[in-house]
């Protein structure tokens, strides 16, 4: 079975630095993709960004990007710049590509970007 | 263009009886998944449609939830004989093209609660 561990249920950061999120997985498969969302309190979830297993280089999205270590199995998130917006829930997620629909969600972590 | 919706926003229903949750995906979606979020936990799968069809129904509780989409675009998640421990937020997601590489874009939800 896939687990996703997230370890941080709150963090802070002040406004304009950097805040790194963690996020730690198990599996036994070889392909599949990392995800994190992100929930503000309006509740729709988005996705903040991907990762690919086979991929080595670290994906990146504006001021979000990613430090994938394979053989240990994290995948945490830095947000770089930080602003207010950025106030919300923080998802790290997994899914396997043979089990296409299934994505395994992590309990989340509260981010609260102060000004 | 219109994302994806769900309806009702909030559903307060009795022990023991029956609702019906409604998706609307984006237009053109095929692939559409069944998420239930228990309060302060992510989201927990229950089911994914490709199409018509309940490609992956694995993580539906019990007999007592089942999912539909008839013309592969509407679903429906419907639970009989509610139970308290049925209370949870039940997300909605969408992705033009299946699986993790397909970005999944989530419904605000629908919260129920059952008294």
């Amino acid at each position: 079975a896939q687990t996703v561990t997230q370890s941080q249920p709150e963090m802070s950061v002040q406004e304009a630095e950097t805040v790194t999120l963690s996020c730690t997985y198990d599996t036994s498969e070889n392909n599949y993709y990392l995800f994190w969302y992100k929930q503000p309190p309006s509740r729709q979830m988005i996705l903040v960004i991907r990762q690919e297993a086979y991929k080595q280089q670290n994906a990146t999205e504006n001021r979000f990007s990613v430090n994938f270590q394979k053989a240990a199995k994290s995948f945490s998130l830095k947000i770089s710049d930080s602003q207010l917006g950025d106030t919300a829930m923080y998802f790290c997620a997994f899914s396997v590509v043979t089990n296409a629909g299934k994505s395994t969600f992590g309990d989340g972590t509260t981010l609260t970007v102060k000004p | 263009g219109a994302g994806v919706s769900q309806t009702p926003s909030n559903k307060v229903t009795e022990k023991g009886k029956y609702v019906e949750l409604r998706c609307d995906p984006i237009s053109g979606h095929t692939a559409l998944y069944w998420y239930r979020q228990s309060l302060g936990q992510g989201p927990e799968f229950l089911i994914y449609f490709q199409g018509t069809g309940a490609a992956d129904d694995s993580g539906l509780p019990n007999d007592r939830f089942f999912a539909v989409r008839p013309e592969g675009s509407v679903s429906t998640l419907k639970i009989q004989r509610t139970e308290r421990g049925d209370s949870a937020v039940y997300l909605c997601a969408s992705s033009l093209d299946p699986g993790p590489s397909g970005t999944q874009y989530f419904g605000p939800g629908t919260r129920l609660l059952v008294l």
